[in-house]
């Protein structure tokens, strides 16, 4: 299953509410999760079942979509949000990511 | 949640074998809710899951790699293992190891390593 997303890169301000679209090439029902990478990190676990947070994430973060259309979105920046963005489909194997969504301050 | 500590060789020559190793710490890798599962992410940032190992033994591996990558545990030193063979420049990328684990919604990557970079050349 391809996932793409989009914008691939995008630029924004503190404060702003920003969303991330991922698209899948066939159904992953609800299958469908979120990370966070900054550089020389490892990702981070944001996001599960397309729209339930896990523990510790902040609640600005909040997830939605079924089906092949899925969104992350951060009702209002931190500087600390700054970062890349990956979905993950887990509704069949071989598990696949999208390419990424590099969030950068304006 | 697990830790986990990748660790091996930075420099692996073509045509060999990649060997890197996942300690896992805080919690045991014979626990049934855990698929023990390595993923790498390439220069230009992209990430491919390679596949996993159950608790039990029981593994998956991407169908491109099928051939040449084996994952193993070895619970006495609570850590599980990845060979990868016939290495090409292709293969360079940063080599993360993660816990899998699911909500009932397929496997998350719920834990990761730091990641180690593995570069193959000559």
């Amino acid at each position: 299953i391809q996932m793409t997303q989009s914008p691939s890169s995008l630029s924004a301000s503190v404060g702003d509410r920003v969303t991330i679209t991922c698209r899948a090439s066939q159904s992953v029902g609800s299958y469908l999760n979120w990370y966070q990478q900054k550089p020389g990190e490892a990702p981070k676990f944001l996001i599960y079942g397309a729209s339930f947070l896990q523990s510790g994430v902040p609640s600005r973060f909040s997830g939605s979509g079924s089906g092949t259309d899925f969104t992350l979105t951060i009702s209002s920046l931190q500087p600390e949000d700054f970062a890349t963005y990956f979905c993950q489909q887990s509704y069949s194997t071989p598990y696949s990511f999208g390419q990424g969504t590099k969030l950068e301050i304006k | 949640q697990v830790q986990l500590q990748e660790s091996g060789p930075g420099l692996v020559k073509p045509s060999q074998t990649l060997s890197l190793t996942c300690t896992v710490s805080g919690g045991s890798i014979s626990s049934g809710d855990f698929y023990w599962s390595w993923i790498r992410q390439y220069p230009g940032k992209g990430l491919e899951w390679i596949g996993y190992i159950s608790h039990s033994g029981r593994t998956y591996y991407i169908p491109s790699l099928r051939s040449r990558v084996t994952i193993s545990l070895d619970t006495s030193k609570n850590h599980f293992s990845l060979k990868l063979s016939s290495v090409t420049a292709a293969d360079t990328a940063v080599y993360f190891c993660a816990s899998g684990y699911s909500y009932g919604y397929g496997l998350c990557f719920e834990s990761w390593g730091q990641g180690t970079l593995v570069t193959v050349s000559s």
